[in-house]
């Protein structure tokens, strides 16, 4: 079983919809989630941490379930320029290395 | 420019050769991590340093890798005998004892392909 799990997608929704992401995460001791994103050919880039009491930064929404082990990704009123490979991210600790999921592609048309 | 800086941005070798990536990270980021990264595929861990000591290796960094980070500062990430499955996008991420906290800053990557 991979350490972080996520359904790649593809997530193909129209322009405005509301999407949400879900990953899983094996190692009860994580302490840091993150969400990254990817465009095509590009380098990862730091999306939003995710907070034990959930955050929210504009139309996105991120929410951390320690019992079930998961954390979401929540993306109102979508743009096409939220076009992207969303990646949820995990951490033991303060000192160790950042797992990444596999990713979820998402596409907004218009 | 305050990111992380990788160099090259693409590299192509011929099987059997040897390559050498570098990464700069941001000045004040004492942690410096490298991963790798196949088509559809996220990040996988490499290595790890904090400061100039390399902290962790994952049992993907087989001996023919070997990265160094010697004066605490850039590092540099050697592939010996490239074998063809050793293409992919080589990445460098960079943070500060809180990256837990604020993340972690990736460079753009060294794309390596083996012919």
């Amino acid at each position: 079983r991979k350490e972080v799990e996520q359904d790649p997608g593809p997530f193909n929704v129209p322009e405005g919809a509301t999407v949400a992401f879900n990953c899983t995460y094996s190692n009860s001791a994580s302490q840091s989630f993150f969400w990254y994103r990817q465009d095509c050919r590009k380098e990862p880039k730091l999306l939003m941490s995710v907070y034990s009491s959930g955050n929210e930064d504009g139309r996105f929404t991120a929410q951390l379930n320690r019992a079930s082990q998961y954390i979401s990704l929540l993306i109102r009123d979508s743009k096409l320029s939220d076009s992207a490979t969303y990646l949820c991210v995990v951490s033991y600790s303060s000192a160790s290395k950042i797992i990444f999921g596999s990713g979820t592609r998402l596409s907004i048309r218009p | 420019d305050t990111g992380v800086s990788q160099n090259p941005r693409h590299k192509i070798t011929k099987r059997g050769q040897n390559v050498t990536f570098r990464c700069d990270p941001i000045s004040e980021h004492n942690r410096l991590y490298w991963y790798r990264q196949t088509l559809g595929q996220g990040p996988e861990f490499l290595t790890y340093f904090q400061n100039e000591a390399q902290l962790e290796k994952s049992r993907l960094l087989s001996d023919r890798f070997s990265a160094e980070r010697p004066k605490g500062s850039f590092s540099t990430l050697e592939i010996q005998r490239t074998e063809q499955g050793d293409s992919a996008m080589y990445l460098c991420a960079s943070s500060t004892d809180r990256g837990r906290i604020y993340g972690y800053t990736f460079g753009s990557g060294t794309r390596l392909t083996v012919v």
